[in-house]
């Protein structure tokens, strides 16, 4: 059965301080990885796409990297502004449905 | 270029009443998604729509239902609600079927 696990589930941090968010997943032939942001109340806003193992992507502060097992978000410098919570998904060969996991919830205090 | 835009952006059903919610896509994008948003399940697909046929559907009983449009406006409904249905649902669209773009959300109350 595929599979999504993100950890941790919260994570707090002081600005300046960086940290990663892991997500583990397991599925029948990966089509895709995504990483998603989002705001309490509003819909995922999408980050990256990663389709093989040894793929990085990077936006700002965020670099998103990705293994045969396991997906990696990357915050360097965190500040406020990325408090937020981030999603993790999957997408098989049959490309049925996005597979979620339950997202790291992320706090950054300065 | 607009994004996905669902509405409304909140409604409140009483239970047993029915409701329907509306997606419009990101101009080109031919497949449309729906998803369940709850704080103990986190986000589950509910069906997919490619070209006004559903390609896919998730683990969700038959009171939920959608539709696709010529225009690739989607809509989806749900009868007899019940207090669990509460949630927020979110459309996606997709232009490749890979990458999906969400919209902001319908937060449905059932009381």
């Amino acid at each position: 059965e595929d599979q999504v696990t993100q950890s941790p589930e919260a994570l707090r941090l002081q600005e300046g301080e960086s940290s990663s968010l892991n997500c583990s997943y397991t599925v029948s032939g990966l089509r895709g990885l995504f990483w998603y942001r989002q705001d309490p109340g509003k819909g995922p806003e999408f980050l990256f796409t990663l389709y093989s193992a040894g793929e990085e992507k990077e936006k700002e502060r965020l670099k998103a990297t990705l293994t045969k097992k396991e997906s990696f978000l990357h915050i360097t410098a965190p500040k406020p502004e990325d408090s937020a919570t981030y999603l993790c998904a999957v997408r098989n060969q049959a490309g049925t449905a996005l597979i979620f996991g339950k997202g790291t919830t992320l706090s950054v205090s300065s | 270029k607009a994004g996905v835009t669902q509405t409304p952006r909140y409604l409140i059903k009483t239970r047993g009443q029915q409701v329907t919610l509306s997606c419009s896509p990101i101009s080109g994008h031919r497949s449309v998604s729906w998803y369940q948003q709850t704080p103990g399940q986190g986000l589950q697909f509910l069906f997919e729509y490619f070209s006004e046929t559903q390609r896919n559907k998730g683990n969700f009983p038959g009171r939920f239902s959608g539709r696709q449009f010529s225009n690739s406006r989607s809509e989806m409904n749900v009868s007899t609600l019940e207090l669990g249905d509460s949630a927020l649902y979110l459309c996606a669209s997709s232009f490749d079927g890979v990458e999906a773009f969400f919209g902001q959300g319908t937060r449905l109350t059932v009381v």
